[in-house]
């Protein structure tokens, strides 16, 4: 199934770094797109939600979707230690079921 | 901070037996849902529950899969007899309603080991 599509990582970067984390996807029903995080032996927590095309910020995170590209961003800034996570990407249509990516495996080293 | 629970953490079984994992949703929401993932893929949708019945369920949802709201407060996924490709990580989501931007809050997941 590859309705979404997300580079599984790893991802390494230095603390204080930008990072970029995306997802395509194919199907254009999609109208609800969401991140999670997730840490190990732990299940998705949601982090960001966007709906439809355009912007979304809340502190250091930004999640940014172009529907007509169907592709999905999120923009962490100053990235800490703390944010070393498995980041998903996860998107529906309507109230329906999720659509999950693999996930980005991310690590912000000290 | 409500939460969604699952019991138990890790689950091994033989293949062919039966399985029961066990999630207890936030109090107050009223839909439920059993995702899985298998190591190294994507999380998947499995069945999701509202009013004591299926109201979507996913192909990998087949006749050896069922869930069951038992009581006022638990929710189970049953699979009667397992196999090898059933091991997987197993995640039970619930949410106030269905509407499309409704939050669904994960529990930390169920490992199950089929050997």
């Amino acid at each position: 199934q590859k309705e979404v599509e997300q580079d599984p990582g790893p991802l390494s970067v230095p603390e204080g770094a930008i990072v970029s984390l995306n997802c395509t996807y194919s199907n254009s029903a999609f109208q609800y797109f969401m991140w999670y995080r997730q840490y190990s032996r732990k299940g998705p927590e949601l982090l960001m939600y966007t709906y439809s095309s355009g912007n979304k910020e809340d502190g250091r995170f930004t999640a940014q979707v172009d529907k007509s590209s169907k592709y999905i961003s999120l923009f962490i800034r100053d990235s800490q230690p703390s944010d070393s996570a498995t980041y998903l990407c996860a998107m529906k249509a309507g109230a329906n079921n999720l659509f999950f990516g693999t996930g980005t495996r991310l690590t912000v080293i000290p | 901070e409500p939460e969604v629970t699952q019991t138990p953490s890790h689950q091994v079984t033989q293949m062919g037996q039966e399985v029961i994992l066990r999630c207890v949703p936030i109090s107050n929401h009223l839909y439920f849902y059993w995702y899985r993932q298998i190591l190294g893929q994507k999380v998947e949708f499995l069945v999701s529950f509202y009013n004591n019945e299926i109201s979507e369920k996913s192909e990998i949802f087949d006749d050896q899969f069922s869930v069951e709201r038992p009581d006022g407060s638990n929710f189970t996924l049953k699979i009667r007899s397992t196999k090898l490709e059933d091991s997987a990580m197993y995640f039970c989501a619930s949410s106030e309603g269905a509407n499309a931007n409704t939050e669904a809050f994960f529990g930390q997941g169920t490992r199950l080991t089929v050997v």
